[in-house]
């Protein structure tokens, strides 16, 4: 089917609360990647794998960690959500980290 | 640091006019890809072009051709004959070609086209 997946598609979490997103690949990609997408800013890097355990962070990662321990599975945590990260969570994988990005469907989160 | 400027933040036109939609990038690297998307009001991103630094040919699908100039670092994208379908936000995307480097194919993004095509 897509070959990746997000989970969950929306959500709603309160302020100070942790929140785990999940993308999950069927396509055995080297490369993962989250980004968050904002009016007036396109789409932001967060965090990037290169492998299992391989991972770094982007543009915007403060407030975020990231957990890569398979290689079909990478986890996005805001340890403590704040309103400022109300946002659209993509993720992204490619075989080559080059092209060939297929993107997810994106997870809503608002954090009231 | 690698950016992609897309200074125009919505493009308004009504159906058949041709409308081009600008982009212009800053790299240091030699080497690199250009992108531009599609996001649909569904919400997807949808691949339309990959173009690397070596190719400046200009490439038409259909109603759509891109103009890749690495003189003015611009690779802007034209609707010819817009139809109401087109309507959607498009991103222009930049990534460098050094997988095998410290960058690892990170994608940088326009501030996106707004683009809403009135019957």
């Amino acid at each position: 089917d897509a070959g990746i997946t997000q989970s969950p598609r929306h959500k709603v979490t309160e302020t100070g609360t942790p929140v785990t997103l999940r993308c999950h690949q069927t396509e055995n990609h080297r490369y993962m990647y989250w980004y968050r997408q904002d009016p007036g800013h396109g789409l932001r890097l967060i965090h990037y794998s290169y492998g299992v355990k391989d991972t770094d962070k982007g543009e915007v990662s403060d407030g975020y960690s990231v957990s890569r321990s398979k290689t079909e599975d990478f986890l996005l945590t805001l340890e403590s959500a704040t309103s400022s990260q109300t946002s659209v969570y993509f993720c992204a994988i490619s075989p080559t980290g080059i092209y060939g990005y297929t993107f997810g469907s994106g997870t809503r989160l608002t954090v009231v | 640091a690698q950016k992609v400027t897309q200074a125009q933040t919505e493009i308004s036109v009504v159906e058949k006019e041709d409308v081009t939609l600008d982009c212009v990038y800053e790299t240091r690297d030699t080497t690199y890809y250009l992108f531009w998307y599609k996001q649909p009001p569904s919400g997807e991103l949808v691949f339309l072009i990959r173009r690397n630094s070596f190719d400046e040919q200009n490439e038409i699908s259909g109603r759509y051709s891109w103009n890749f100039q690495k003189s003015t670092s611009s690779f802007n994208f034209t609707i010819t004959a817009s139809q109401v379908v087109d309507s959607a936000v498009y991103f222009c995307a930049l990534s460098n070609a050094n997988a095998g480097g410290t960058s690892y194919g990170k994608l940088t993004f326009g501030q996106g086209t707004i683009l809403t095509v009135h019957p």
